[in-house]
Parts: C-alpha cells; sequence; structure tokens
C-alpha cells in the first residue's frame, strides 16, 4: 500500500521568514495530495490540495509544488505568522481508492514572533 | 452545510464501560471515515465506508472496536469493553465518492477512559 513520509517533524522560524515542509510518497498511481492544518485543540482543516496533472499551485502565502517522477511534493508558506503556527500534514490518495487518504506523520511548526 | 456532525464532543468514562461515537456525515457524501489521534501514534485510520459498506476495517485495533452505518447520514463507533490506552481523540471525516475528493473532519470526539 501507500506510505507518506513527512519531515521535519518538528519546525521553528521566525516571523516573516519562510516555511518548507516535504512529502515522499511510494504509490506512483497516487494522484492526489491535500495538506490538512490542525491547530491545537482543534481538527484538521484542508488549507490546499494538487492534483497530478499539474506542477505546482498557489493561493495568497501558500504554495504546494509535486514532483511526480521523484514521488514528492512539498507545502511552502511565505511571510510566516503566529497563526500559521500548528501542525501541518500532508496526505496522497489515488482515484481507486475510494479516497482514502495516506496521511504523513505532521510537522509541528512554530513561528516565534 | 453544518459540516460533519460528531457526539459527544466530550466523553469521559470507566474502564469497562461501552462508549458509543456517533457521526453525521455532510449531506450528499457517500464515503464516511474514522480516525483516531493520540500524541504518541499520531493520526490513524480506523475504519472507511462507502455507500454504507466498510471497505476497509484493518485499522481497527482489535475486537473490542466495532463500526456501523445503518444509512448514509449516520454512522457509529463503538468500544465495548473500554480501556484507558483507547483514550485519544475520534474523528470521523466525509468526502465525495466518485471523484477525488478531499476529506472534511467533524470535530473530534475526546475520548478520556479512566
Amino acid at each position: 500500500g501507500e506510505n507518506v513520509e513527512q519531515h521535519p517533524s518538528t519546525l521553528s522560524v521566525q516571523e516573516g521568514d519562510s516555511a518548507v515542509i516535504k512529502c515522499t510518497y511510494s504509490d506512483s498511481a497516487s494522484n492526489y495530495f491535500p495538506w490538512y492544518k490542525q491547530e491545537l485543540g482543534k481538527r484538521p482543516q484542508l488549507i490546499i490540495d494538487i492534483r497530478s496533472n499539474v506542477g505546482e499551485k498557489k493561493d495568497q502565502r501558500i504554495a504546494v509544488t509535486l514532483n511526480k517522477t521523484a514521488k514528492h511534493f512539498s507545502l511552502h508558506i511565505t511571510e510566516t505568522q503566529p497563526e500559521d503556527s500548528a501542525v501541518y500534514f500532508c496526505a496522497a490518495s489515488k482515484n481507486n481508492a475510494g479516497n482514502m487518504l495516506t496521511f504523513g506523520g505532521g510537522t509541528r511548526l512554530m513561528v516565534k514572533p | 452545510d453544518a459540516g460533519v456532525i460528531q457526539s459527544p464532543r466530550h466523553e469521559v468514562t470507566e474502564m469497562g464501560q461501552e462508549v458509543t461515537l456517533r457521526c453525521k456525515p455532510i449531506s450528499g457524501h457517500n464515503s464516511l471515515f474514522w480516525y483516531r489521534q493520540t500524541m504518541m501514534r499520531g493520526l490513524e485510520l480506523l475504519i472507511y465506508f462507502n455507500n454504507n459498506v466498510p471497505i476497509d476495517d484493518s485499522g481497527m485495533p482489535e475486537d473490542r472496536f466495532s463500526a456501523k452505518m445503518p444509512n448514509a447520514s449516520f454512522s457509529t463507533l463503538k468500544i465495548q469493553p473500554s480501556e484507558p490506552r483507547d483514550s485519544a481523540v475520534y474523528f470521523c471525516a466525509s468526502s465525495n465518492l466518485g471523484q477525488i475528493d478531499t476529506q472534511y473532519f467533524g470535530p473530534g470526539t475526546r475520548l478520556t477512559v479512566l
């Protein structure tokens, strides 16, 4: 089955700096890659996703890149703010898996003011 | 839309008691997922349903755990008997089968077994 590895497990940045979180996946048939943000005591919430027919997607300060050949995808947050502090999860899915997502282990991002 | 609804939001029970967690998926969604989240083990998929049919229950820890989905708008996760190591946050999520779509999570149930 699919295996998703996420790095780093913790990341500390200064407010205003950029943060990058990387994920690799094992199943070349995976074609959908969402990212979730989970604030303390809250539910995971989708912040951005990318499908395999594009290499990059951007939404304001957040961007995701996908390299299908290398089977890795990354989340980029620019101009970080204290409210970006949370745990971020990447995930992978494929058409015939009934929308089952395989999640990475999560990255705890801390943005220091 | 009200989103995914879970109840109760918090449950405190004693070891050996039966616990039932409830979930109402987003209207029109036909895939439903149960997850367990702990600090030690992260986010674990327990079981998921497509069109009310259980597809993969390989994540269910043991026979003490069972899940049902009697109709498209309701699912339960039952633990009987409960043990302290079952203490965790249990999330339900739903999505729209038939097209690649993300999962939308409910607010979770925080279970504490004393």
